[in-house]
C-alpha cells in the first residue's frame, strides 16, 4: 500500500520567512496530492492540491510542488504569518484511497 | 469548500457504554464518507469506508462490531462506539467527497472528542 513520509517533523521559522514542508510517497499510481491544515482541537482543513498532471500550483502566499519522477512533493508557504501556525498534513491518493504523512507543526514566531 | 459538520463536537461516557457520533454534508451530497481516528499529536488514521446504501469498508485492525457504521443518506454517517473503554479515548474525524475541481478532494468535519472514564 502507499506509504506518504513528511519532513520535517517540527518547523519554526520567524515572521515573514518562509517554510517548505516535503513529502514522500511510495505509491506510483498515486495522482492526488493534497495539503491540509490542521489547528488545534479542529479538523484538518484543505488548503491547496495538485493533481499528477500539474508540476506546480500557487494560491496566493502558498505554492505546492510535485516531482512525479522522484515522488516528492512540497508545501511552500511565503511570507509567513503568526496565524500560519498549525499542524500540515500532506496526503497521497489513489482513486480515492487517500493516506496521510505525519504532519509537520509548524511555529510562526512573532 | 463544502462543508461538513460532526456532532457532538465533545463526549464524555462511562466504560461499557456505547456513544454515537454523527456525520453531516451540509451542502452537497457524499455518497462516501470516511471516518478517521487520531491520537494526540498524531496523524490521521482511516478506520473505515462509508458507502451510502452499503457496508462500510474497515481498515485492517478495526473491529467492525466495535465501530458500527451507517451510512443511510446522502448526508449522514454515523459511527457508534459500542461498550466503549479508556483506549478508545480519541478524536474521531469524518470526511466526505465533494465534486469540487478533484473529484478525490476530502473535506473534513471538526471532529469529536471522546472521552471514556
Amino acid at each position: 500500500g502507499e506509504n506518504v513520509e513528511q519532513h520535517p517533523s517540527t518547523l519554526s521559522v520567524q515572521e515573514g520567512d518562509s517554510a517548505v514542508i516535503k513529502c514522500t510517497y511510495s505509491d506510483s499510481a498515486s495522482n492526488y496530492f493534497p495539503w491540509y491544515k490542521q489547528e488545534l482541537g479542529k479538523g484538518p482543513q484543505l488548503i491547496i492540491d495538485i493533481r499528477s498532471n500539474v508540476g506546480e500550483k500557487k494560491d496566493q502566499r502558498i505554492a505546492v510542488t510535485l516531482n512525479k519522477t522522484a515522488k516528492h512533493f512540497s508545501l511552500h508557504i511565503t511570507e509567513t504569518q503568526p496565524e500560519d501556525s498549525a499542524v500540515y498534513f500532506c496526503a497521497a491518493s489513489r482513486a480515492g484511497d487517500m493516506r496521510f504523512g505525519a504532519g509537520t507543526r509548524l511555529t510562526v514566531k512573532p | 469548500g463544502a462543508v461538513v459538520s460532526q456532532h457532538p463536537s465533545w463526549v464524555i461516557c462511562k466504560s461499557g457504554t456505547s456513544v454515537k457520533i454523527e456525520c453531516r454534508s451540509l451542502d452537497f451530497q457524499a455518497t462516501t464518507m470516511f471516518w478517521y481516528r487520531q491520537f494526540p499529536k498524531q496523524s490521521l488514521m482511516l478506520m473505515a469506508t462509508s458507502n451510502e446504501g452499503s457496508k462500510a469498508t474497515y481498515e485492517q485492525g478495526v473491529e467492525k462490531d466495535k465501530f458500527l457504521i451507517n451510512h443511510a443518506s446522502l448526508t449522514l454517517s454515523t459511527l457508534t462506539v459500542t461498550s466503549a473503554h479508556p483506549e478508545d479515548s480519541s478524536f474521531y474525524i469524518c470526511s466526505a467527497f465533494s465534486g469540487g475541481e478533484y473529484q478525490e478532494t476530502q473535506y473534513f468535519g471538526p471532529g469529536t472528542r471522546l472521552l471514556v472514564l
